[in-house]
């Protein structure tokens, strides 16, 4: 199975800085590569897929980039509503994997 | 708009068995790959299973295979989660999720709100 890993595991920021999210895979996976936001009690939503390209609907601040085994989540001017966790994915094969997520809060 | 509702969590004891239903509406429910995502009270995400549009191949985690089953009824554009020897680590929050379709396998574009399952005795 394909293992997915994160950096950092959590993180504060304030409102308007720039975020940087890590994912690392254990192998090769191209653009297989989704990004999710959960914030609690909720369901995830997805953020973005193949990535680098964003979900319809989801604010131009979030941007994915990456290839291979290594991926990253930036958010530019992080806005209230964005204090969530993320968590990477790929679905280059099943099973799909998952990180274990990045909490964002608020400094 | 599309919409994935799920239903039939609750408390089941250790050994015992549990169906999950997800209703969808809003688009050609056969077109797509359907999933199960599970997550355990304050952990991550664990995919479950899936199955294909059309012929309904699927596939299993490690944790839940021999004792999940997935299944479809296009007619009724429902997704099903067969649940049996429930184990206490089995104990999450269901999502079923449907992929895009443009391939398979797809990235996921739509989550349900989830049904709880506990099992404890």
């Amino acid at each position: 199975d394909i293992q997915m890993t994160q950096s950092p595991s959590s993180l504060s920021a304030a409102v308007g800085d720039r975020v940087t999210i890590t994912c690392r895979a254990s192998q090769g996976i191209s653009n297989y590569v989704a990004w999710f936001q959960q914030k609690p009690g909720k369901a995830p939503k997805s953020l973005i897929y193949a990535a680098s390209s964003l979900q319809s609907g989801v604010p131009s601040r979030f941007s994915g980039s990456g290839s291979g085994t290594e991926f990253t989540l930036t958010i530019t001017s992080l806005q209230p509503e964005d204090f969530a966790t993320y968590y990477c994915q790929q679905y280059n094969s099943y099973p799909f994997t998952f990180g274990p997520g990045t909490k964002v809060d608020i400094k | 708009e599309a919409q994935l509702v799920e239903s039939g969590g609750g408390l089941v004891q250790p050994g015992g068995s549990l169906r999950l239903s997800c209703a969808a509406s809003g688009f050609t429910f056969s077109y797509y790959a359907m999933n199960w995502v599970r997550q355990a009270p304050g952990k991550g995400l664990e995919w479950v299973s899936v199955i294909s549009g059309g012929v309904g191949t699927t596939y299993y985690a490690d944790s839940v295979k021999g004792r999940f089953s997935i299944s479809r009824d296009n007619s009724k554009n429902t997704l099903y989660l067969q649940m049996d020897s429930l184990r206490a680590e089995d104990t999450a929050k269901y999502y079923c999720v449907k992929e895009d379709g443009s391939s398979w396998p797809d990235t996921f574009d739509l989550w349900g709100q989830g049904t709880m399952v506990t099992v404890s005795s």
